[in-house]
């Protein structure tokens, strides 16, 4: 157990709809980050989070977005959820350079 | 733009035998450099990690070199056992102003008996 938790598990929905995932990062670490896994893509980076303040920007696309609380857990929206973007969807924390993840979220768009 | 690619996408190995992966990484900035393990349908699991002022890094049967002029790491398994095999991933990082991890493609390495 890394001690990173994400919510839900699994999550089945339809095109078009909108979800939101959820992220609580170990205690002490400031910095969260989002990563999507899909089978043809392997693990790409799409957003970073530090202390409330997004420090970095990946692949996101604009129909994504995400924010971080003042308790530190973060949450990742998706909108108009395309077949394309069913993944696995994995938040990790840091303090330093060692960054853990979470047993992520897996996203089925029917 | 930022690029790690990784060799071989497949192996196959005795139980008991070496296991090497190669990366190649195309930001000479990068100076932090992950392993990850990710069993099927699990989370990536961090199992070693090198930084750019160190030439090699050993734990146990695995250990990890880097090559800074090549650009090149590497990962080492040694005496392979059946509960290696998995997805091994590697990664780089360069610390500006965020500590984002790119990663290569993924090695599915599978041990047999």
């Amino acid at each position: 157990d890394s001690g990173v938790t994400q919510t839900p598990k699994h999550l089945i929905t339809a095109t078009g709809q909108r979800v939101t995932l959820r992220c609580s990062p170990r205690s002490g670490d400031l910095s969260v980050y989002w990563y999507q896994q899909s089978l043809d893509q392997g693990l790409q980076f799409l957003i970073q989070y530090y202390n409330g303040e997004e420090r970095a920007k990946g692949n996101i696309l604009e129909r994504f977005s995400a924010q971080q609380f003042p308790d530190l857990h973060s949450e990742l929206n998706l909108s108009s959820l395309e077949l394309g973007d069913s993944a696995l969807y994995f938040c990790a924390s840091s303090i330093s350079n060692e960054q853990f993840f979470g047993p992520g979220t897996r996203l089925t768009v029917l | 733009g930022e690029n790690v690619e990784q060799h071989p996408s497949t192996l196959s190995v005795q139980e008991g035998d070496s296991a090497v992966i190669k990366c190649t990484y195309s930001d000479s900035a990068s100076n932090y450099f992950p392993w990850y393990k990710q069993e099927l349908g699990k989370r990536p699991q961090l199992i070693i990690d090198i930084r750019s002022n160190v030439g090699e890094k050993k734990d146990q049967r695995i250990a990890v070199t880097l090559n800074k002029t090549a650009k090149h790491f590497s990962l080492h398994i040694t005496e392979t056992q059946p509960e290696d095999s998995a997805v091994y991933f590697c990664a780089a990082s360069a610390s500006y102003n965020t500590d984002k991890l790119i990663f290569g493609t993924g090695t599915r390495l599978q041990v047999f008996p």
